[in-house]
């Protein structure tokens, strides 16, 4: 597609509930990026993938946060049993490649509240 | 390890006048360095970035910004403000490897 596409866009969970967003890179763009953005903590690098594996996943919070990536192209990020604390926006961005040069374009992100 | 700080948490300004939004950062090795500008609601969109090419890079929207080495700097400029650059602009830090690391943000006031 045109740009990162990130859906829900909004979600309201419970706490405890599941919750799963979705995230479509740019087509061609081999590495995948999740970051989350909360109030007083900014961005927070959660996991990069390339390719369908994670190289780095050091930025998962808990064991309750998993990632995966199918087909090279969309991703899922999963939290399960959901805190308040993990109330934020959770932004997916991608690239051609992992390297610095190469620009990292960010999705509009997916905001979760967990009531 | 890198790190960015971005040195007012809130930049004021009026219409027509000049734009400045410090940053320094601190990098092992030759970092690359980008700011991205964030408006309310929206994801992050790139302004502009260096990678070890020229110091001055021009940006999208007239900003543009300057590498300086022996400051660690790369504070933003724009000569004229417009009331749509109001958002929450963020410098940001790679050491040659995926991880972006992010600055806390300036928020970016504009007034009439």
């Amino acid at each position: 597609g045109a740009g990162v596409s990130q859906s829900p866009s909004n979600k309201v969970t419970e706490k405890g509930k599941d919750v799963e967003l979705r995230c479509d890179p740019i087509s061609g763009h081999t590495a995948l990026y999740w970051y989350r953005q909360s109030l007083g903590q900014g961005l927070e690098f959660l996991i990069y993938f390339q390719g369908n594996s994670a190289p780095d996943k050091s930025g998962l919070p808990s064991d309750r946060f998993s990632a995966e990536r199918t087909g090279g192209s969309v991703s899922t990020l999963t939290i399960q049993r959901t805190q308040q604390e993990d109330s934020a926006v959770y932004l997916c961005a991608s690239s051609l490649q992992r390297s610095s040069g190469n620009t990292i374009y960010f999705g509009e992100g997916s905001w979760l509240t967990v009531v | 390890a890198q790190s960015v700080t971005q040195l007012d948490s809130h930049v004021s300004v009026s219409e027509g006048t000049p734009v400045l939004l410090r940053c320094n950062y601190s990098s092992s090795y030759s970092p690359s360095l980008f700011w991205y500008v964030q408006h309310p609601n929206k994801g992050l969109q790139l302004l502009l970035k260096y990678t070890s090419a020229a110091t001055l890079v021009k940006g999208i929207n007239g900003f543009e910004a300057e590498f300086k080495k022996s400051e660690t700097s790369f504070h933003l400029t724009k000569p004229s403000a417009h009331m749509s650059d109001a958002a929450e602009y963020f410098c940001v830090v790679s050491e040659g490897n995926y991880k972006l690391t992010f600055g806390k943000g300036t928020l970016l006031t504009v007034n009439p």
